[in-house]
């Protein structure tokens, strides 16, 4: 089974409206950390936010917040007021305990976003 | 340096030769890691170093492929006999501790096209 999820492989969003990338995971460590990066047509990696799954509240960082419901295993991120900057792949990755071997990071296929003027 | 730094930004080469693909980590930090990334997916993990020890190699698709850091810095990752699937985009990465909310910070990527 497949540990990141994300279902959608592409969006259209207009501008200034939010946007949700959806994720959900597959983890039975009960310490485990969820990330998200953005990566443009450039092919830098940038980290945009982080999640651990003890972590009482939804963490937020600027324009960008995740929506975490740990019962579902969802980990959504939602980008508020979209610019035509936001436009690139968005990958989600969980980071187990010590779950599996790695303690790097699984990343999802992603989703390409798009912004449009 | 500032970030993690990776040499060469593209290479090509033949069917069958040998490459060597660098990275130089942020300072300080322990931790480093190899992926792979092929068109239009996310990062595939390869190998990922604590110090000058590889604790755990578990990605490497093969036994072409070996990595090493000797000092506990700079990285190799090293590809033998390459053959045209292996073209893809190599990215590294450093962190400051492989637990918790540490996040990977990844270098620009080696794009190898193998014709």
């Amino acid at each position: 089974a497949q540990k990141i999820t994300q279902t959608q492989p592409g969006m259209f969003v207009q501008e200034k409206e939010a946007v949700t990338l959806d994720c959900t995971y597959d983890t039975s460590d009960p310490s485990y950390g969820l990330f998200w990066y953005k990566q443009p047509s450039s092919g830098e990696m940038i980290f945009l936010i982080y999640q651990g799954s003890y972590d009482q509240q939804n963490a937020t960082e600027g324009r960008y917040s995740l929506n975490f419901q740990k019962a579902r295993k969802s980990a959504n991120l939602v980008i508020s007021a979209s610019q035509l900057g936001d436009s690139a792949m968005y990958f989600c990755a969980m980071r187990e305990a010590r779950g599996g071997g790695a303690d790097g990071l699984t990343f999802g296929k992603g989703t390409h976003l798009i912004i449009q003027p | 340096g500032a970030g993690v730094s990776q040499t060469p930004s593209n290479k090509v080469t033949e069917k069958g030769k040998y490459v060597e693909l660098r990275c130089d980590p942020i300072s300080g930090h322990t931790a480093l890691y190899w992926y792979r990334q092929s068109l239009g997916q996310g990062p595939e993990f390869l190998i990922y170093f604590q110090g000058t020890g590889a604790a755990d190699d578990s990605g490497l698709p093969n036994d072409r492929f070996f990595a090493v850091r000797p000092e506990g810095s700079v990285s190799t990752l090293k590809i033998q006999r390459t053959e045209r699937g292996d073209s893809a985009v190599y990215l590294c990465a450093s962190s400051q501790r492989s637990w918790g909310n540490s996040p990977l910070h990844f270098g620009n990527g080696t794009r190898l096209t193998v014709t």
